[in-house]
């Protein structure tokens, strides 16, 4: 089974600052490639999916790039909303793997 | 509105036996794959099990394989997962999914766009 590592695991930063976060798969795949997000005590929200594609109403600072093994979420100015644990998940095939989560607090 | 809402959680004795559903509303049901998705309490996210919009594929967790088994009723827009011989490490909110795109042939899954609140499974003597 493909394993999926994020990094890192939670990360500090400023109001307006660009955060990127990785999900490396342990094996390459095509983009079936989601990003979420989960606020605290909330419930996860799709953010993109095929690797690049923002979901509907998704705020334009979100982003995803990548393919193979490697991908990135990337907020282009951090907002003191964008609070919360994301997570990537490869969707390929069964099993539909999360990543451990990065945690994204304001500094 | 398009909403899932879970139902049948709560404390169960290791070894012993629950069963979730999942009602859904707002969307055409039979044209979408279904999941559970499990958070332990302060931990991450595990997909459980997903089941196609025909019930023509099925997919488990290693975790869960021979133990759990997903089932749905078009009829009745309800996904079900029968949970047996129950283990303290199954505590966890269960969440059901829906699949984004309909109709996907020959896979199990997809993109997640829609959750329910989750209902909490307690395994404890």
């Amino acid at each position: 089974d493909i394993q999926m590592t994020q990094s890192p695991s939670s990360l500090s930063a400023s109001v307006g600052d660009r955060v990127t976060i990785t999900c490396r798969a342990s094996q390459g795949f095509n983009n079936y490639l989601a990003w979420y997000q989960q606020k605290p005590g909330k419930v996860p929200k799709l953010l993109i999916y095929a690797a690049t594609t923002l979901q509907s109403g998704v705020p334009s600072r979100f982003s995803g790039t990548g393919s193979g093994t490697d991908f990135t979420l990337t907020i282009s100015s951090l907002q003191p909303e964008d609070v919360a644990t994301y997570y990537c998940q490869k969707y390929n095939s069964a099993p539909l793997t999360f990543g451990g989560g990065t945690k994204v607090e304001i500094k | 509105e398009v909403q899932l809402v879970e139902s049948g959680g709560g404390l169960v004795q290791p070894g012993r036996s629950l069963r979730l559903s999942c009602a859904a509303s707002g969307f055409t049901f039979d044209d979408y794959g279904m999941h559970w998705v499990r958070q332990a309490p302060g931990k991450g996210l595990e997909w459980v099990s997903g089941i196609t919009w025909n019930s023509g594929s099925i997919g488990y967790a290693d975790s869960v394989k021979g133990r759990f088994t997903i089932s749905r009723d078009n009829a009745k827009n309800s996904l079900y997962l029968q949970m047996n011989s129950l283990r303290a490490e199954d505590t966890a909110l269960y969440y059901c999914a829906k699949d984004k795109r309909d109709l996907i042939v020959g896979a199990i899954g997809d993109a997640f766009d829609i959750w329910g609140q989750g209902t909490m499974v307690t395994v404890s003597s």
